[in-house]
């Protein structure tokens, strides 16, 4: 079974800071990865994610995350953040292999943005 | 595109008894997806249609638990009995067939069992 492991359940940033966010995955095989954003009282919002190509992935609000097979891992980071990027973060996996089924999330990051 | 809608986006209710949200996709989105997401943790996989078909229902927490999507539009998720553990949020989520990996997540339905 695949599962998402988030190590950071809450990273404290200050504002204009850069941040990663750690997501590792598990599984031998081949995966797409998704990393969502969720607002307070909202639903989740694509930030990106690797079908299959290029390992280093751009996203919206000037996110950027690396596919690296070989540690199966899937970080997310900026290289200054906003008050605005205060919000919580979920990692997803869905296996690639075919077939009907929903995405795995990890239990999410809290990235809170100090001015 | 008005995005995925969930109703309600609240609902109180007593032990024992049932509730039912809907779901309305994105319009040409043919695959739909309910999650449930409790407090401090990830969204968990419930089930999944396409169309109007029901292809994976064995991740539902329990038989109290059902779901329809009767003409391949929108969807209602019903939980029968409920209990003070199915307090959550409830999402939904739609897909197209042919960009099948990014899934298009509506607000939510916050539960709260009494």
């Amino acid at each position: 079974a695949q599962s998402v492991t988030q190590l950071d359940s809450q990273v404290p940033v200050f504002e204009e800071a850069p941040v990663e966010l750690r997501c590792n995955y598990s599984s031998s095989v081949s995966v797409y990865l998704f990393w969502y954003v969720q607002y307070p009282n909202q639903g989740l919002q694509l930030l990106l994610k690797y079908l299959s190509g290029s390992t280093l992935v751009k996203g919206i609000n000037g996110f950027e995350a690396e596919f690296n097979k070989s540690q199966t891992s899937f970080h997310l980071r900026k290289p200054s953040v906003h008050i605005s990027d205060t919000a919580e973060y979920f990692c997803a996996v869905k296996y690639s292999g075919g077939g009907a089924d929903g995405l795995t999330f990890g239990k999410g990051t809290h990235l809170i943005i100090q001015p | 595109d008005t995005g995925v809608s969930q109703d309600p986006r609240h609902k109180i209710t007593k032990r024992g008894q049932n509730v039912t949200f809907r779901c309305d996709p994105i319009s040409e989105h043919n695959r739909l997806y309910w999650y449930r997401q409790t407090l401090g943790q990830g969204p968990e996989f419930l089930t999944y249609f396409q169309n109007e078909a029901q292809l994976e229902k064995s991740r539902l927490l329990s038989d109290r638990f059902s779901a329809e999507r009767p003409k391949g539009s929108f969807s209602t998720l019903e939980i029968q009995r409920t209990e003070q553990g199915d307090s959550a949020m409830y999402l939904c989520a739609s897909s197209l067939e042919e960009l099948q990996e990014t899934q298009y997540f509506g607000p939510g339905t916050r539960l709260l069992v009494l």
